[in-house]
């Protein structure tokens, strides 16, 4: 069973500050792909990465894939409230029987305060 | 286009009880997933369905069931209810099937085991 930790599980900081998301394994993904879900909504896709070491930017999100496809990283600069919500990162298995099955981390609770 | 619709969105049941959850996915999406989301678990994937053939399947217990209909409408039950079935339940569209496919998450159904 392939496993997806995420880290820190909560987290609570001011407007204006950075921010780092982890999401470890010891298992290798085809693609891992990050979503933001808001209480009483589903998740949300944020981004695809797919490429060892492929980073990719979207506005003061930066999202990171380990060169060893294991591992991936979610940086968010000077946060806004609107950036609240549970992050998740999900992991597409490589291969075997179970290949396309999207492996979901536990989520970081992101609290951004005014 | 209207997104992926879950029915219905709340429910109460007891112990020993049977359910039965309802997904619309977009339309033009042949890709329906199933997801159980709960605090202590997280996101944890119950089975994937294509053109109306189960794909892939989660860990779970024969009591959880689904299928899919020629018009991509897809059901999920869940038989002999029990309390850790407690859960939101969200079912995932994609145009294509996993893990290369974007998904778009329902509301989710709330189940409530009593």
């Amino acid at each position: 069973t392939q496993l997806l930790e995420q880290s820190p599980q909560f987290l609570s900081i001011q407007e204006g500050e950075n921010l780092t998301v982890y999401c470890n394994s010891s298992s290798v993904f085809s693609s891992l792909q990050w979503y933001r879900q808001e209480p009483g909504e589903g998740p949300v896709l944020l981004v695809t990465v797919v490429t060892g070491g492929e980073v990719k930017k979207l506005k003061r999100l930066t999202f990171q894939f380990g060169d060893a496809r294991k591992d991936s990283s979610l940086h968010i600069t000077a946060a806004q409230p609107g950036d609240t919500g549970l992050y998740l990162c999900a992991g597409a298995n490589a291969g075997g029987t179970s290949y396309g099955k999207l492996t979901f981390g536990q989520g970081t609770i992101l609290t951004v305060h005014p | 286009k209207a997104g992926v619709t879950q029915t219905p969105r709340y429910l109460i049941k007891t112990r020993g009880q049977q359910v039965t959850l309802s997904c619309s996915p977009i339309s033009g999406h042949r890709s329906v997933s199933w997801y159980q989301q709960t605090p202590g678990q997280g996101l944890q994937f119950l089975f994937e369905y294509f053109s109306e053939t189960q794909r892939n399947k989660g860990n779970f217990p024969g009591r959880f069931s689904g299928r899919q209909f020629s018009n991509s409408r897809s059901e999920m039950n869940v038989s002999t209810l029990e309390l850790g079935d407690s859960a939101l339940y969200l079912c995932a569209s994609s145009l294509v099937v996993q893990p290369t496919g974007e998904l778009f998450f329902g509301e989710g159904s709330r189940l409530t085991v009593l």
